[in-house]
């Protein structure tokens, strides 16, 4: 597998608070793409980040990449309860087309 | 916006029975892919494809088929449904080469296979 030890996590916060999800990666990669998929609907993106960056903003969000660590982080500031979703990071390279999907964080943010 | 549909969007099918799943991008995207989506395994690569005419297998490819006859349009196929089969299929587009950039999913095909 592409990734470490992952399970589907649940994070349950209120509307209003700063939340943070995390993802490891095993093999190499040139990009990590965050996206989000609300219940229904297939996925959006919401950032790309390359590996010679350690960070990207868009909005209320911010992803990082560590690449010596092999591991990214996607925050949102200023939850709403539209962020509600389920939350995967991806994995792409130069080798190969497609994109590796982790399972997700579920964020349920609650007005 | 990118825009991709999927048709149809829910589907009941017999087990041994043929299904077709198709989808349409009206971006002009070179790249296409289906993946599925199940419970404790996320997203998983079935089939992509580079432009018409072109399918190539992705890391689950067994016991589907793929067709491009078009930029636009981009099929799967089941000749054979199995219920290991049930599952949400995307679709999805992209433009970049080698994975670079973004992919712009459609709402997704609900299978049952009974």
């Amino acid at each position: 597998s592409q990734w470490g030890e992952e399970n589907l996590q649940a994070l349950s916060i209120q509307e209003g608070e700063d939340v943070t999800m995390n993802c490891s990666y095993k093999t190499y990669t040139t990009v990590v793409q965050w996206y989000r998929q609300k219940s229904g609907k297939g996925p959006a993106q919401l950032i790309l980040i390359r590996s010679n960056e350690r960070e990207k903003r868009s909005g209320r969000l911010r992803a990082t990449l560590d690449t010596s660590s092999q591991s990214s982080s996607l925050s949102i500031t200023g939850t709403l309860a539209t962020d509600t979703a389920v939350y995967f990071c991806a994995t792409g390279n130069n080798y190969a087309q497609g994109l590796t999907f982790g399972l997700g964080t579920r964020v349920s943010v609650f007005p | 916006e990118a825009a991709v549909t999927q048709s149809p969007r829910n589907k009941v099918a017999v087990t041994g029975g043929k299904v077709t799943l198709s989808c349409n991008q009206t971006n002009n995207h070179n790249n296409m892919y289906w993946y599925r989506q199940d419970t404790g395994h996320g997203l998983r690569l079935i089939h992509y494809s580079y432009g018409a005419g072109s399918t190539e297998k992705g890391d689950i490819p067994d016991g589907y088929k793929a067709s491009r006859p078009s930029q636009e349009n981009f099929s799967l196929i089941l000749e054979l449904a199995t219920p290991s089969q049930t599952s949400v299929y995307f679709c999805a587009s992209g433009d970049a080469p080698l994975n670079q950039d973004t992919q712009y999913f459609g709402p997704g095909t609900r299978l049952l296979v009974l």
